[in-house]
């Protein structure tokens, strides 16, 4: 079974530059979640869905950052514009009824 | 707000030692997971509590929930190099709701 999917791996971009983040979660699962981690913050949730639907916010750094999940199979996380300070990794995970997460690989992000 | 407190951030241990990572939050969680990273990769799955005074054994791990749901520590006996890593605890409070990481734990082992 292929785990978690996430596009792009890495990605440099200049400030200013809309970035599109990609989450292929594991198929069946009703729960997705988009977590950034940084060195000095650790792991953030920034948000999760159930069924599709934003259950939880709250940890969306500000109007810059959207997420969707227009069906049971794919997500993004948008930032638009991107600042120096998104850089970090973005790590997206699914799991099955509030169970395990399984996370993908990460997209590294750095904005310059 | 909803917080898990997890010590120490670093330990560095010689190889063949024990190593303890705890994790505390204020309010009673629902349940708590542990996970590992491994330098350069992605949170890993290891167990979950869920029951008050818990007790899980995978090998030389032994994970532990306490009796007021409140804390839970992660032990290694005998650390060997593959060991190393973050282990992160992360508690939920509500069944089904988010997952709330602690700091992590980086372990390093010197053969």
């Amino acid at each position: 079974d292929a785990g978690v999917i996430q596009s792009p791996r890495h990605e440099v971009t200049e400030m200013g530059q809309e970035v599109t983040l990609r989450c292929k979660p594991i198929s069946g699962h009703d729960y997705l979640f988009w977590y950034r981690q940084t060195m000095m913050r650790g792991l953030e949730l920034l948000i999760y869905f159930n069924n599709n639907v934003p259950i939880d916010d709250s940890g969306m750094p500000e109007d810059r950052f959207s997420a969707k999940m227009p069906n049971a199979s794919f997500s993004t996380l948008k930032i638009q514009p991107s600042e120096p300070r998104d850089s970090a990794v973005y790590f997206c995970a699914s799991s099955f009824l509030g169970g395990e997460l399984f996370f993908g690989e990460g997209s590294r992000l750095t904005v310059l | 707000g909803q917080q898990v407190m997890q010590i120490p951030q670093y330990q560095h241990v010689q190889e063949g030692e024990d190593f303890t990572t705890y994790c505390n939050s204020s309010t009673t969680l629902s349940n708590i997971q542990w996970y590992k990273q491994r330098p350069g990769g992605h949170p890993v799955f290891l167990i979950q509590l869920v029951k008050s005074g818990e007790v899980k054994k995978q090998k030389r791990l032994t994970f532990q929930f306490g009796e007021a749901k409140k804390n839970s520590s992660l032990h290694i006996t005998a650390t060997q190099t593959t060991d190393v890593g973050t282990y992160f605890c992360a508690g939920r409070y509500n069944q089904g709701g988010k997952l709330i990481f602690g700091q992590g734990t980086e372990l390093s082992v010197k053969p």
